[in-house]
């Protein structure tokens, strides 16, 4: 069985300042690790993913995230945090094995002018 | 645009009653997905179909029948609409069953039971 946890409902950060929203996965096999943001009455959009090769992979608006094989992570970066990034975030994992992606519950991004 | 689109976007049922949720999306995908999207919960599969002509259950099926009528079109029907089922509902779409290019979703359709 494929998990995602997302450790934290909500995140608040200073605009300007770094932001990182965390998620840790369990699978059976190699993962295949997504991040997709949500904006308000809006379906989720896609930001960026993990497949295979450098464990820093870079997505849409600046987003970033570091795979982390020892530690089952996948965790959300940003340099440098905008107002209009406040949204809800989820990371989500599918395997070699399985056709179904698993989600996690989301982390609330508020960042403060 | 090229994309999901799911409607309606807002419903309103009475206990008891019956609907469908249409999706068809125009990317020439070959798996789509139905979710459901609750408070607190994140995002539940109701049901799969990897391909045109299959469909399989998902995390949380009960109350809900699909139909993968061409490789465009997928939806989901609520036979006995139940105030449980007041959700947000998306559909998504892949290019291959584990969606090694990302998932693109519709934009959602808010169902309340009442």
């Amino acid at each position: 069985a494929q998990s995602v946890a997302q450790p934290e409902d909500q995140v608040n950060v200073a605009e300007g300042n770094p932001l990182t929203v965390k998620c840790t996965y369990s699978v059976s096999g190699n993962p295949y690790l997504f991040w997709y943001v949500q904006y308000p009455n809006r379906g989720l959009q896609f930001l960026l993913k993990y497949i295979t090769g450098d464990n820093l992979v870079k997505g849409s608006y600046g987003f970033e995230a570091e795979f982390n094989k020892s530690q089952t992570s996948f965790h959300l970066k940003k340099p440098s945090a905008l107002v209009s990034d406040s949204a809800l975030y989820f990371c989500a994992v599918t395997s070699g094995g399985s056709y179904i992606p698993t989600f996690g519950r989301g982390t609330s991004l508020i960042v403060h002018p | 645009n090229a994309g999901v689109t799911q409607t309606p976007k807002f419903q309103v049922l009475k206990t008891g009653q019956s609907m469908t949720l249409q999706c068809a999306q125009d990317m020439n995908h070959n798996s789509m997905y139905w979710y459901r999207q609750d408070p607190g919960m994140g995002l539940r599969l109701i049901y799969y179909s990897a391909s045109e002509g299959t469909t399989d259950k998902g995390e949380v099926p009960n109350g809900y029948n699909v139909s993968r009528l061409n490789k465009r079109e997928f939806s989901l029907r609520l036979e006995s609409a139940a105030p449980s089922q007041t959700s947000v509902y998306f559909c998504a779409s892949s290019d291959t069953g584990q969606g090694l290019y990302g998932y693109t979703f519709g934009s959602g359709t808010r169902l309340t039971v009442v």
